[in-house]
């Protein structure tokens, strides 16, 4: 149990362009998704978090019009990197969680996409 | 002071030992704790969740958590060339829902 998806693995664009990554819940509904980042070497940075039917809620220093997150389902989130430049260039990660109570809260990731942009 | 703490390693130990992973955190009002194993290029895999004080054990992987010491460790015992991947702490502190990360522990197991 507990199976997050997430497409495409890996993707490689031209500069200026958008890119789609989906996050999806197999076996459970998810009511918060969250996106990371991670460059090589370094530790997972969190982007946004998104719970299903309201706007993510995005970290300090991350462009909520870059990074565009929809989460129109309980099992299915979206990051859309609009306008990609070389610097978006990194691994992506989503989480999701089913959202216990009581702060006991599993997140469980996604096998991640690897963005690179030219 | 970072909120999860722990040494970056990399931590060598030869097959077969028991390799010992600590994290400290800074946040008292922290209730969750969990542990992932990370492997080169892929994703944060969770091994084990902890929320009470003592150890909580699966099959080789034991956690311990001392919340009056702010400590929480991981134990591999019989560690396998296998096991070589960075080991994560991540911490939910009281503020909410999210995971809190220190920044991994890098593990060798030498055949």
């Amino acid at each position: 149990g507990a199976v997050v998806s997430q497409h495409p693995s890996r993707v490689i664009c031209k500069s200026g362009t958008s890119v789609k990554i989906e996050c999806r819940s197999l076996d459970f509904q998810a009511t918060t998704m969250f996106w990371y980042r991670q460059f090589p070497k370094q530790s997972l940075m969190l982007m946004a978090t998104s719970n299903e039917g309201s706007k993510a809620t995005y970290e300090q220093g991350v462009e909520k019009d870059k990074f565009l997150i929809n989460h129109a389902s309980l099992t299915l989130s979206t990051l859309t990197v609009t306008s990609a430049h070389p610097e978006d260039s990194s691994f992506y990660i989503c989480s999701a969680s089913s959202g216990e109570a009581g702060g006991t809260d599993t997140q469980y990731f996604g096998p991640g996409t690897r963005l690179t942009v030219l | 002071q970072k909120e999860v703490e722990q040494n970056s390693g990399p931590l060598s130990v030869p097959e077969g030992a028991i390799a010992s992973l600590n994290c400290t955190y800074s946040d008292r009002g922290s209730q969750s704790f969990f542990w992932y194993r990370q492997y080169s290029g892929k994703s944060p895999e969770l091994i084990m969740s902890i929320y009470s004080n003592g150890d909580k054990e699966d099959g080789r992987f034991t956690a311990q958590l001392n919340k009056a010491s702010q400590y929480v460790s991981l134990l591999i015992r019989d560690s396998q060339p296998s096991d070589s991947a960075t080991y994560l702490c991540a911490v939910i502190t009281n503020a909410g829902n999210m995971l809190t990360f220190g920044g991994g522990t890098r593990l060798m197991v030498k055949p």
